[in-house]
């Protein structure tokens, strides 16, 4: 059964610092793998997708690497903000399901 | 404008009732998911469909049930029969049921009283 796990579980940062979010997967057989953001109350936002074939995806401040080999992925966010504070998401993708972790709660101070 | 939509967006049940969470969708999508979600925790699979009129358990399925009558619409009744319904619920779409982005709602937090 695939088991996915987030740490830390939560970050608290000074505005500016880079910082990393750590994926891991029990299972290496996946499709894809999935971030997203969720905000208070609110549902997902979708914010990079890699798929099994690719090693990392870029939008913008954020880069996400995937290494299947070794069942991790790591999502990369530049220049931190304010506007960043939120939960991150991870989830694996196998075949037409996804399974997630318990995300991440950053907090980037001002 | 498109996307999914999920209402209501609070529900508030009695114990003994069944309610129905809306999950409208105008992407085209083929693909519907519901998701539950427990404070600290990751999202936990309920049921999906890939494809208008078939739908497939998930991990947590016991006391729910879904229809799939039109291809934008994937309504979930929480029954009696669940022992724990209160959550949060997040509804999904993708293009199609094979290894595609999913799109999800804004959620609707059911509470039993």
């Amino acid at each position: 059964k695939q088991e996915v796990t987030q740490i830390p579980a939560a970050l608290s940062v000074p505005e500016g610092e880079n910082l990393v979010l750590n994926c891991s997967f029990t299972d290496s057989a996946i499709y894809n793998l999935q971030w997203f953001r969720q905000d208070p109350g609110k549902g997902l936002t979708s914010l990079l997708l890699i798929q099994s074939s690719q090693r990392e995806q870029t939008s913008g401040r954020l880069n996400a690497s995937l290494d299947k080999s070794s069942g991790r992925s790591t999502l990369y966010i530049a220049a931190s903000q304010p506007g960043d504070s939120a939960t991150y998401l991870c989830a694996v993708g196998n075949g037409n399901k996804l399974v997630f972790g318990a995300g991440t709660i950053l907090r980037v101070k001002s | 404008d498109g996307g999914i939509t999920q209402s209501p967006k609070y529900l508030f049940r009695k114990e003994g009732q069944n309610v129905t969470l809306s999950c409208e969708q105008n992407l085209n999508h083929d693909a519907m998911y519901w998701y539950r979600q427990d404070p600290g925790q990751g999202l936990r699979l309920i049921y999906y469909s890939q494809i208008v009129n078939d739908f497939q358990k998930g991990d947590i399925a016991e006391g729910y049930s879904v229809s799939r009558e039109k291809k934008e619409s994937f309504p979930l009744t929480v029954t009696s029969a669940q022992k724990n319904p209160t959550a949060f619920y997040l509804c999904a779409s993708s293009i199609n049921g094979n290894q595609n982005e999913q799109f999800f709602g804004p959620g609707t937090r059911l509470t039993v009283l």
